[in-house]
């Protein structure tokens, strides 16, 4: 596609409520990333993939979540009886150049509220 | 891990003044440092970068400037509009990309 697509745009979960947040990235970028950015804050990396591989998962913030990329491509971040410290925006990347930094393009985020 | 620190947290400005929101990382082995750009409710999206080869780089209104040494590197708007503001962040890397805290800059007409 011509950009990183994540849906949905907005959900509301209650609270113990799982869900499920998608992200497309651009048509053959192997590396995509995932973030977790709060409200007045700046991005906080959550997790890695090359292809299907996660390579890094240092950031996801507690065995809640968690993230597959099963065929390469569409990744999606599950977590697991939501709470309210959740809500945030996930926004996802993606980047044809790996891990350094370079070229990253971000999607539009899901903004999640947990009530 | 890496840490970057970025300042001012707000900046306000009248038009046709200039910018300049600073940031200080810690790995030293970063080598390339972007600043992007976040409009309310939008996605990020990358104004300019700077590869640690170089000092300085500019691109028509907008300047970075990387000094290694003392590891730090600066964003430069100048001639601001009001179509600036914005909160700009800047990242390092050396693996992954790890954001400053953001700054948010108002342009005043």
């Amino acid at each position: 596609g011509a950009g990183v697509s994540q849906s949905p745009r907005y959900k509301v979960a209650k609270r113990g409520q799982d869900v499920a947040l998608r992200c497309d990235p651009i048509s053959g970028h192997v590396s995509l990333f995932w973030y977790q950015q709060a409200l007045g804050q700046g991005p906080e990396f959550l997790t890695y993939f090359q292809n299907e591989a996660q390579l890094d998962k240092s950031g996801l913030p507690s065995d809640r979540f968690f993230a597959e990329r099963p065929e390469g491509s569409v990744s999606t971040l599950k977590i697991q009886r939501t709470q309210q410290e959740d809500s945030a925006v996930y926004l996802c990347a993606s980047s044809s150049t790996g891990m350094r930094g370079y070229g990253y393009t971000f999607g539009s985020g899901t903004r999640l509220t947990v009530v | 891990g890496e840490n970057v620190e970025q300042h001012p947290s707000t900046l306000s400005v009248q038009e046709g003044d200039s910018a300049v929101i600073k940031c200080t990382y810690s790995d030293s082995a970063s080598n390339y440092f972007p600043w992007y750009k976040q409009e309310l409710g939008k996605r990020p999206q990358l104004i300019i970068d700077i590869r640690s080869n170089v000092g300085e780089k500019k691109d028509q209104r907008i300047a970075v400037t990387l000094n290694k040494t003392a590891k730090h590197f600066s964003l430069h708007i100048t001639e601001t509009q009001p179509e600036d503001s914005a909160v700009y962040f800047c990242a390092a890397p050396p693996d992954k990309l790890i954001f400053g805290t953001g700054t948010r800059l108002q342009v005043f007409p």
